[in-house]
């Protein structure tokens, strides 16, 4: 079965340091998401994708962040300068369509901003 | 925009006991409602889900119901397993945006 991928899965930074966390999404989905869940708090939205361009955004998606799709597989969230607060799982995700279709969640990365 | 209230919290069950966790909305848009079911340390993985047009879904031992007029779905696990033991995540989906809003989540224990 399909399934969405995430590298690394752990991460540990400096405080101020660039990270830049992949995920390959299921190979015929169109439509890419980033999540955050901090450690024992719900998961959150930050960002969704499609056709190369950011589709929305939440307010936690601020100028430090950003997604890029290099090539035809990956889908990468860089975080510029980051911070303590910045520490959580960070959740890939993609569908094949937007509205009602199902979202398949990869494994995550967990972020350490020491 | 979307709210998504979730309860209980924690629930323990003996195994082979059923389970029932609800969850309230407030956009009335809202047309899609999963539920992801996470394991420690890992993604949350769905496992049911129901559009706005259906009232019930079924999938073995898991169903899940949904009643528009009063914003609030449930679900439902019967004859409960320890490997049922994870966290718990509903979520709703705004008519016209893309992104997921995530109840706070259940921490579910089924007892052998």
């Amino acid at each position: 079965e399909p399934e969405v991928t995430q590298t690394p899965s752990h991460q540990v930074t400096q405080m101020g340091q660039e990270v830049i966390l992949r995920c390959v999404p299921i190979s015929n989905h169109l439509y890419f998401y980033w999540y955050r869940q901090i450690l024992g708090q719900k998961v959150e939205f930050l960002v969704s994708f499609y056709n190369n361009e950011i589709s929305e955004k939440s307010e936690i998606f601020d100028d430090q962040f950003s997604v890029e799709r290099p090539d035809g597989s990956n889908f990468t969230l860089k975080i510029r300068s980051t911070k303590l607060e910045d520490s959580a799982m960070y959740f890939c995700a993609s569908s094949s369509g937007s509205s009602g279709e199902t979202q398949y969640f990869g494994p995550g990365t967990r972020l350490l901003v020491l | 925009g979307e709210n998504v209230e979730q309860h209980p919290s924690t629930l323990s069950v003996q195994e082979g006991d059923s389970a029932v966790i609800k969850c309230t909305y407030s956009d009335s848009a809202s047309n899609y409602f999963p539920w992801y079911k996470q394991e420690l340390g890992k993604g949350p993985q769905l496992i049911i889900d129901i559009r706005s047009n259906v009232g019930e879904k079924k999938d073995q031992r898991i169903a899940v119901t949904l009643n528009k007029t009063a914003k609030h779905f449930s679900l439902h696990i019967t004859e409960t397993q320890p490997e049922d033991s994870a966290v718990y995540f509903c979520a709703a989906k705004g008519g016209y945006g893309q992104n997921f809003v995530f109840g706070p989540g259940t921490r579910l224990s089924v007892l052998p």
